[in-house]
């Protein structure tokens, strides 16, 4: 099936400070691609859409400034969490959409833990 | 707003015992997706469903896509300790973009 992956798959940072997550698609184009986050026995919560060449589509009381992505190429999204705070640890798992089987793809996540 | 309604939201069993699983919306979907998360990883997607009535096999699960294309089951035979999981369903609509993700389903098979 089709791969997607994340990097870092764990981070720890200082609260103030900004960290980047990567997402790619390994085997397939991806023009769409999704940021959830995900808190202990829960769903996933859609942060925002990933749009690439275009800005993305973000959710109702997801703040943009805050959670910074870049599309920039069709393998390629990237989540940067700025100034970020104890608040914000959490699980972040981004998705790939497959077009050709109108299937979404998951990354592995990366578990983010502010100090 | 598309729901997608997924129940039950918890369910512990014994291993060997069988269960099953829903994902109800009043929306139509193109397709539907089934999925099984272990904590501290990503989704995994387990099946695809396409067609309305469509019934798949996976091993011990069994999948099944409703006529109306509205709802989905997922039915699990003599479970393992090894199936214990988060179980997500997920409906598509086209080629329009994001999915609408059921609540999940925390499913324990006790040995």
């Amino acid at each position: 099936g089709a791969v997607v992956s994340q990097h870092p798959s764990w981070v720890i940072c200082k609260s103030g400070t900004s960290v980047k997550i990567e997402c790619r698609s390994l085997d397939f184009q991806a023009t769409t691609m999704f940021w959830y986050r995900q808190f202990p026995k829960q769903s996933l919560m859609l942060m925002a859409t990933s749009n690439e060449g275009s800005k993305a589509t973000y959710e109702q009381g997801v703040e943009k400034d805050k959670f910074l992505i870049n599309h920039a190429s069709l393998t390629l999204s990237t989540l940067t969490v700025t100034s970020a705070h104890p608040e914000d640890s959490s699980f972040y798992i981004c998705s790939a959409r497959d077009f050709s089987t109108d299937t979404q793809y998951f990354g592995p996540g990366t578990r983010l833990t502010v100090l | 707003t598309q729901l997608l309604e997924q129940s039950p939201q918890f369910l512990s069993i014994q291993e060997g015992e069988n269960l099953t699983v829903y994902c109800n919306s009043s929306s139509v979907f193109s397709s539907l997706q089934w999925y099984r998360q272990e904590p501290g990883e990503g989704p995994v997607l387990l099946v695809t469903v396409v067609t309305g009535g469509e019934v798949k096999k996976l091993k011990r699960l069994t999948f099944q896509f409703g006529d109306a294309r509205k709802d989905s089951s997922l039915h699990i035979t003599a479970a393992q300790t090894g199936d214990t999981g988060l179980y997500l369903c997920a409906g598509a609509q086209g080629y329009a973009g994001k999915s609408t993700f059921g609540d999940g389903t925390t499913l324990t098979v006790k040995p």
